[in-house]
């Protein structure tokens, strides 16, 4: 059972501008750094987002993240068709000792 | 870059163990951390453990202590995850990847991912 939760699913039109939420605990993204990561079908995970909002050199900045509190946020702004996947938020849990992984959000381009 | 490979598939049976390997190339491999994540079919993913190449030692969830064994080779450039006991729902898609850890021992990020290794547990 996952410690972070995500939406299901979250769409929009090419070129329109999608959130995923992710809600955690004190334990997790309140206190602890976050990251993100993009699963296209059939494929590894794949990092997008790191120390909540920054982004390795070869992620466009079409992809931003944030936090506030024990949330996380990831942005997808100029959504294109190849944007549509599985993504997923992460964090070291200190009460558990382990990373936890949210429970992933389909972005679908409508 | 560092390039992360791993085994094929296997297909086990219920109470037999399993071995996935991870072959790192490029950087210096005494220097990583690896990390095994899994993902069971249509699922999320789910955290089992990591090693300090360099110490190893290794650390792992709760809900796989006792079951999982976590190695590394320098030699071969190579981490090994050994599962045992199998189940059925141990079927699933197994991925290493680097781990950066802060130096309180907290995850921070996985990056990058080897291809993924199919177990199949089925009588």
């Amino acid at each position: 059972q996952s410690v972070l939760t995500q939406p299901p699913s979250v769409s929009a039109a090419p070129g329109q501008k999608v959130t995923i939420s992710c809600s955690g605990s004190s334990s997790n993204i309140g206190n602890n750094y976050g990251s993100w990561y993009q699963q296209l079908p059939g494929t590894a995970p794949k990092l997008l987002i790191y120390d909540n909002n920054k982004r390795p050199s070869e992620i466009p900045d079409r992809f931003s993240g944030s936090k506030s509190g024990t949330s996380a946020t990831l942005a997808i702004t100029g959504l294109q068709t190849g944007d549509e996947a599985d993504y997923y938020c992460g964090a070291w849990d200190s009460s558990l000792s382990a990373f936890v992984f949210g429970t992933g959000t389909k972005v679908t381009v409508l | 870059q560092v390039q992360l490979v791993q085994s094929g598939a296997e297909v086990k049976k219920p109470g037999s163990s399993v071995e996935v390997s991870c072959t790192a190339s490029g950087g210096t491999f005494s220097a990583y951390t690896i990390t095994w994540v899994r993902q069971a079919p249509g699922q999320g993913l789910e955290w089992l453990g990591r090693i300090i190449v360099i110490f190893g030692t290794a650390d792992y969830a709760q809900k796989f202590r006792g079951r999982a064994m976590i190695t590394a080779d320098e030699s071969t450039r190579t981490v090994h995850l050994q599962l045992t006991s199998l189940k059925s729902d141990d079927t699933a898609v197994y991925y290493c990847a680097r781990d950066y850890s802060a130096a309180d021992g907290m995850v921070r990020w996985f990056d990058p991912w080897g291809q993924g290794t199919l177990v199949a547990v089925s009588s």
